[in-house]
């Protein structure tokens, strides 16, 4: 079965400081993965996926990924962190012929000024 | 843009209750979801529905059911709430495969079982 951890429940970063969040997945296939993003009241907003071809994917609000299918992990990186980054976000893993994502616990992000 | 709307966004109800959850989507998305969110336990599947009065079990379904009679609107119902289904419950919408096409969520409903 397909599972994802989030090492870090929690993660504080001061504004304009870059910002790693650590996926680590366990399945068998290449697996399609994608990052969450869940803004306090929000539901969630897919940030980027990872399906085949280049390892390192661009997303929205600029973030990007990076897939080391070695070290089974989907790191999430921003360079230089806003205020409105503050929020909780998800490593979710699905495979080619599957409806359903498994997502991991989530972090959460505090942004300090 | 698609919209995943969700009937409440706050709920409160009581022990023995049934409760009724309404999700809606505006894609003419084929695969509805209902997830529960807990904290430290990310989103955990309750049920989905790949096509009109189709269901599939998710991996928490105990204590749960789910209709569809139409393929905008996917209703999650607690037959009998109980305090340990209180929760933040959120809906999804997709067109395919999880795989090859976005899951869209809506904002979430919080449950309250007194």
């Amino acid at each position: 079965a397909q599972s994802v951890t989030q090492p870090d429940i929690h993660i504080t970063v001061s504004e304009g400081a870059s910002l790693e969040l650590r996926c680590n997945y366990s399945y068998g296939a290449t697996p399609y993965l994608f990052w969450y993003v869940q803004s306090p009241g929000q539901g969630l907003q897919l940030l980027l996926k990872y399906f085949s071809g280049d390892t390192l994917v661009q997303g929205i609000k600029g973030f990007e990924a990076e897939f080391k299918r070695s070290q089974s992990s989907f790191n999430l990186r921003k360079p230089s962190v806003h205020w409105s980054d503050a929020a909780e976000y998800f490593c979710a893993v699905a495979s080619s012929n599957d409806y359903k994502l498994s997502f991991g616990a989530g972090t959460t992000v505090t942004v300090r000024a | 843009d698609v919209k995943v709307t969700q009937s409440s966004r706050y709920l409160v109800k009581r022990t023995g209750e049934k409760v009724f959850l309404e999700c809606v989507q505006d894609m003419d998305h084929e695969n509805m979801f209902w997830y529960r969110q807990d904290p430290g336990l990310g989103l955990r599947l309750i049920y989905f529905s790949y096509d009109v009065k189709m269901k599939e079990k998710g991996d928490i379904p105990e204590g749960y059911s789910v209709s569809r009679e139409k393929k905008e609107r996917f209703s999650l119902i607690l037959e009998s709430a109980s305090t340990n289904q209180t929760s933040m419950y959120l809906c999804a919408s997709s067109l395919g495969l999880a795989g090859t096409d976005t899951q869209y969520f809506g904002p979430g409903t919080r449950l309250t079982v007194l």
